[in-house]
């Protein structure tokens, strides 16, 4: 089964720039995405179609895609972007897959 | 505002049976795919299963097909996740999410419910 890989942890100071990876094989032929999921929350979409975001969410996020890995990078980060972060990837019908998650700490 | 409300968790023994529902509001129900997406406590997202707009293609992980069925009732804006033979390592939050696009398949999720909370015990 296709797997998406994330490091379990990223630790940032505050106001420095976090970069959270998702690699997985031929990552560049599929769509990608990005999720936040704060302590105790649902899941909230944060980027979108490869580098767009949804209404109300900063624009210290952004996120690039190429190749085997996809990068999502929070600039000048804050408290509140304490949380754990997930890529997701689909290619086809039925084939979406989460990644394995990464706890930022700040 | 755009709102999906899981409700019909909770315990029930490895073998058994459980039916979980979503309520969806704010939205055209009908024109959107749905999806059930899992996390085990303490564990990551795990996809679980899709059903199409109009409710006529259904979609299952490994992990439950053969055991889960999904469906839903476009005139009553709720899609359900019937679960069968439910085994301990499908304990998990199970949430319902809706997918970001109109009259597509596969995608982004931008609307989550809250999450029902399935425990398989004895």
């Amino acid at each position: 089964s296709y797997e998406l890989t994330q490091p379990p942890s990223v630790s940032v100071s505050p106001g420095q720039t976090a970069s959270i990876t998702c690699s997985g094989d031929k990552l560049g032929d599929k769509y990608v995405c990005w999720y936040q999921q704060k302590a105790g929350q649902s899941p909230a979409l944060v980027i979108y179609q490869d580098n767009k975001r949804p209404s109300g969410i900063p624009e210290r996020f952004s996120a690039s895609h190429s190749g085997n890995t996809a990068t999502l990078t929070i600039s000048e980060t804050q408290a509140m972007d304490e949380a754990d972060y997930y890529c997701q990837a689909w290619g086809s019908v039925a084939a979406t897959v989460f990644g394995t998650g990464t706890k930022v700490t700040v | 505002e755009v709102q999906l409300l899981e409700s019909g968790g909770g315990l029930v023994p490895p073998g058994g049976s459980l039916t979980v529902s979503c309520a969806a509001s704010g939205f055209t129900f009908s024109n959107y795919a749905m999806n059930w997406v899992r996390q085990a406590p303490g564990k990551g997202l795990e996809w679980v299963s899709e059903i199409s707009a109009s409710g006529g293609s259904t979609y299952y992980a490994d992990s439950v097909t053969g055991r889960f069925t999904i469906s839903r009732d476009n005139s009553k804006n709720t899609v359900f996740l019937h679960m069968n033979s439910l085994r301990a390592e499908d304990s998990a939050v199970y949430y319902c999410a809706k997918l970001l696009y109109s009259h597509s398949v596969s995608g982004s999720f931008d609307i989550w419910g809250q999450g029902t909370m399935v425990t398989v015990s004895s």
